[in-house]
């Protein structure tokens, strides 16, 4: 069964903390992606990768950065929380190819940050 | 840029009745179309998608969407609720000729009454 999993569910940090927030897939998927989640925003692309060490900004990287070390694992990295970050982050990773724009994205359960 | 709109935030509806969950798209030459379902307190899970050929499309939990391309719609129908439905529903579109990112609408929150 496709699993992605995120590090925490539930997490609050304090402004200016250095944040990590990271997703496993289990399904040797090359694409992974970050987005978050506000009410009445739908979801929207923070960053996603292609593949090992690629990266890509999305629709709204400005205030994060992210890591792709090994295949599997997508880190999301706030470097200094603010308090309009308090949301919520999902995870997604999807299949390679051509067809790779018309394949699911299959999704983590989502951690909820909240920055105080 | 592609863009996607939901047309209503939150649908309440009576157990068993039919529903309807609107999706307009900008236009664009090519498309893959999808919504996708969030339970509470959960992550998305696909519920159908359009790719090409017939624009019926069926999906799990008894939830069909119809393309229409001259409207630019994609609208998600299903004749006869439950309560276990109640859920937030995103329509998203793939544009190949952006990567294939997925653009996603605001979201309908359905919430079925008994």
């Amino acid at each position: 069964d496709v699993k992605v999993t995120q590090s925490s569910r539930y997490l609050v940090k304090r402004t200016g903390e250095k944040v990590f927030l990271e997703c496993v897939q289990d399904m040797d998927h090359e694409n992974m992606f970050w987005y978050r989640q506000d009410p009445g925003l739908g979801l929207r692309l923070i960053y996603f990768s292609y593949d090992v060490k690629m990266k890509e900004k999305g629709d709204i990287p400005e205030g994060y950065s992210v890591s792709r070390e090994k295949k599997e694992r997508f880190s999301l990295i706030l470097e200094s929380a603010s308090t309009n970050q308090t949301s919520m982050y999902l995870c997604a990773s999807r299949p390679p190819g051509l067809a790779g724009s018309a394949d699911t994205q299959y999704f983590g359960p989502g951690t909820r940050l909240t920055v105080l | 840029a592609q863009s996607v709109t939901q047309l209503d935030s939150q649908v309440p509806v009576f157990e068993e009745a039919p529903v309807e969950l609107r999706c307009n798209y900008s236009s664009s030459v090519s498309v893959y179309l999808f919504w996708y379902v969030q339970y509470p307190n959960q992550g998305l899970q696909l519920l159908l998608k359009y790719l090409s050929g017939s624009t019926l499309v069926k999906g799990i939990n008894g939830f069909e969407a119809e393309f229409n391309k001259s409207q630019t719609s994609f609208h998600l129908r299903k004749p006869s609720v439950h309560i276990s439905d109640t859920a937030e529903y995103f329509c998203a579109v793939s544009d190949y000729n952006q990567g294939g990112k997925l653009i996603f609408g605001q979201g309908t929150e359905l919430s079925v009454k008994p």
